[in-house]
């Protein structure tokens, strides 16, 4: 059974750092790629970069470039999304997804994490 | 970047009834159309691929039609559990990014 696990919820300062995790099972995790989607409270999925933990290609909305950092660790099939310096509009639920198909193509997301939230508050 | 546009934001329909959903894309996205549903507290299910594909164990009353710029997803036979929250969301096949629309909330009515 294919299945992504996310870390748990984390409240925060703005300005601290943070690191989120999503681990894949039941299947390959190095050939698919894994997105990361934010929705703020109350609004609409927001597609933040991809990466494929095959070999670390990574890919950042523009929107997002420069604001998070993604990673991954194949060799325990996992995925990151971290912050260096949080800000109260990073406060989110985040998941993580995987984009059905392979290496060179995606039809979208066919398995999602179960969300984690981040609260950002002074 | 390419912007999805869906409507209406909220549509009111019977329970029972036809539910008819609308999703345009700002440039040609060919068939690269994808649907999902989000119930409260929960992450988005896949729902339909390549604009018209259901995924895997999604009821036959879903179904989406479109391509190039204008797509819909039709439920038939509306049921209580189908009041939720749809997205639209483009796809590129590759590298596979995405965007996604802002969603329609169907209430009952």
């Amino acid at each position: 059974e294919v299945q992504l696990v996310q870390s748990g919820a984390e409240v925060k300062k703005p300005g601290e750092s943070l690191k989120i995790s999503c681990k894949g099972s039941g299947y390959g995790f190095g050939s698919y790629w894994i997105a990361w989607v934010r929705q703020m409270p109350g609004k609409g999925l927001e597609s933040m970069g991809i990466i494929y933990p095959g070999d670390s290609d990574i890919r950042y909305n523009p929107s997002f470039q420069g604001q998070v950092t993604i990673s991954a660790d194949k060799s325990i099939s996992t995925a990151y999304l971290q912050w260096s310096s949080l800000k109260a509009s990073d406060t989110a639920m985040y998941f993580c997804a995987r984009i059905t198909g392979s290496r060179y193509v995606g039809y979208g997301n066919d398995f999602w994490g179960q969300g984690t939230l981040v609260t950002v508050s002074s | 970047e390419i912007v999805m546009t869906q409507s209406p934001a909220t549509l009111s329909v019977s329970p029972g009834e036809r539910a008819t959903l609308s999703c345009g894309a700002s440039q040609n996205v060919g068939n690269n159309l994808a649907w999902y549903q989000q119930k409260p507290g929960q992450a988005p299910r896949l729902l339909i691929y390549g604009a018209s594909t259901r995924a895997a164990g999604i009821p036959a009353r879903f179904s989406g039609s479109g391509s190039g710029t204008e797509f819909t997803l039709t439920i038939s036979s509306l049921q209580s559990e189908d009041f939720v929250v749809y997205y639209c969301q483009q796809y590129n096949k590759w590298p596979p990014e995405s965007t996604f629309g802002q969603g329609t909330k169907l209430e009952i009515k």
